[in-house]
């Protein structure tokens, strides 16, 4: 149980145009759901958390104009970077949990921007 | 806020070595969560611990959560090549909360 996918498992685009990553819980309802970025041998940097029906908490730093996030359903949460540019390049993760339990992570998205 | 740091950030270690790795806190949790990320994958969930003292095993790789519960650890027995990658600690101070993210210890097994 408790399985997280996402969708694409790698991207790759334009400068200027705009992704979505897809983020799923397959067999359990995601009251909250996270999103991550991660370059090359780094560690996790957490990007925003949602809860399903409300506006996505950002982290300092992070663009929300930018990184869009919406977490319309207790299955799904979507990630959109708006007008990527090369160094938007990296390895995108979803991770969710339903209520206190723990976060169970998805395979992750690599997007790279040409 | 919330820090979590791992020991040792990286190590290698020879094939059929046991390997110990730590996470400490500054702050008193009430869980422990343990997971490792293959290379260009997700991280997996290991081990959750969620009682002072416990000492929970998972196939190869046991965790325990320190008694002073600002501390957890984890040892991996007999290591093969496939434990090769990034093991990550997260914590929380109580059931409520986001849990916090340690930095990672990558661990790579030499042949």
């Amino acid at each position: 149980g408790a399985v997280v996918s996402q969708h694409p498992s790698w991207v790759i685009c334009k400068s200027g145009t705009s992704v979505k990553i897809e983020c799923r819980s397959l067999d359990f309802q995601a009251t909250t759901m996270f999103w991550y970025r991660q370059f090359p041998k780094q560690s996790l940097m957490l990007m925003a958390t949602s809860n399903e029906g409300s506006k996505a908490t950002y982290e300092q730093g992070v663009e929300k104009d930018k990184f869009l996030i919406n977490h319309a359903s207790l299955t799904l949460s979507t990630l959109t970077v708006t007008s990527a540019h090369p160094e938007d390049s990296s390895f995108y993760i979803c991770s969710a949990r339903q209520g206190s339990t723990p976060q169970y992570f998805g395979p992750g998205t690599r997007l790279t921007v040409l | 806020g919330q820090q979590l740091n791992q020991s040792p950030q990286s190590m290698f270690i020879q094939e059929g070595e046991d390997v110990s790795m730590n996470c400490t806190s500054s702050s008193i949790f009430n869980t422990w969560l343990w997971y490792k990320q293959d290379p260009g994958e997700g991280p997996v969930l290991l081990i959750a611990l969620y009682k002072a003292g416990e000492l929970t095993s998972n196939g190869r790789l046991t965790a325990q959560f320190g008694i002073t519960r600002k501390d957890s650890f984890l040892n991996i027995s007999a290591s093969i090549p496939s434990d090769v990658g990034i093991y990550f600690c997260a914590g929380r101070e109580n059931y409520g909360q986001n849990f916090v993210f340690g930095p990672g210890t990558r661990l790579s097994v030499l042949p």
